[in-house]
């Protein structure tokens, strides 16, 4: 079955820098990489999810590459706000969909 | 009407108990899933249902029993629960039709959190 690997596990971050969030998925079968943010006591919200017939996608601060060649595919974010502090989660996968680690970003004023 | 609804929202049952936790969706999705979540923990995936049926069992133990009565709900049995079990339980459902069918975007209820005491 699939196995999703995700590092860092906590990233800390000064307000205005970038992020970086990586992961790694076993199963060449897998077509569907999204990521979610979760708030503290809250549900996952997908922020950005990406097709295995594409490469990167960007939607404002936030951007994901995929190689699946490799097999790893990762989620950028740029000029980050302290809203952006939270637990962020990769998965992959298609009917089922699985999670990696996550990572609690942290970002500073 | 974009929402998949979760109750209760908050649930804390005895080791002997038998409760339900419930999930609806009106988005017209045929796809509905059971995540379990432990805290600073990923979402695991406990069962999918497709179409009304049962389509993945990750080896969930026989204390959990998922029923899917309609297109539009899906509950959770509970029974004989351990305290181990105490999680936030996350609902989810997939779009299965129209040009967005294979977008594989999962649609998350706020969850129920049980306790197991």
């Amino acid at each position: 079955g699939e196995n999703v690997e995700q590092h860092p596990s906590t990233l800390s971050v000064q307000e205005g820098d970038s992020a970086v969030i990586k992961c790694t998925y076993s199963d060449s079968a897998s077509n569907y990489f999204p990521w979610y943010k979760q708030e503290l006591g809250k549900r996952p919200q997908l922020i950005i999810d990406i097709r295995s017939n594409v490469g990167e996608k960007k939607d404002q601060r936030i951007a994901v590459t995929l190689n699946k060649t490799a097999k790893h595919f990762s989620l950028h974010i740029t000029e980050t706000q302290p809203e952006d502090s939270a637990v962020y989660f990769c998965a992959a996968g298609f009917q089922k969909l699985v999670f990696g680690t996550g990572t609690r970003l942290l970002v500073s004023p | 009407d974009t929402e998949v609804t979760q109750t209760p929202k908050h649930l804390v049952m005895g080791m002997t108990n038998k409760k339900s936790l419930k999930c609806e969706q009106h988005m017209g999705h045929r796809a509905m899933y059971w995540y379990k979540q432990k805290a600073k923990k990923p979402p695991e995936l406990m069962f999918v249902y497709s179409y009304e049926k049962l389509s993945i069992n990750e080896s969930v133990p026989s204390r959990f029993s998922p029923e899917c009565p309609n297109s539009s709900l899906l509950n959770l049995h509970l029974h004989a629960l351990q305290p181990e079990d105490s999680a936030l339980y996350l609902c989810a459902s997939r779009r299965t039709s129209g040009v967005l069918a294979n977008t594989g975007e999962l649609f998350f209820g706020e969850g129920s959190r049980l306790t197991v005491l």
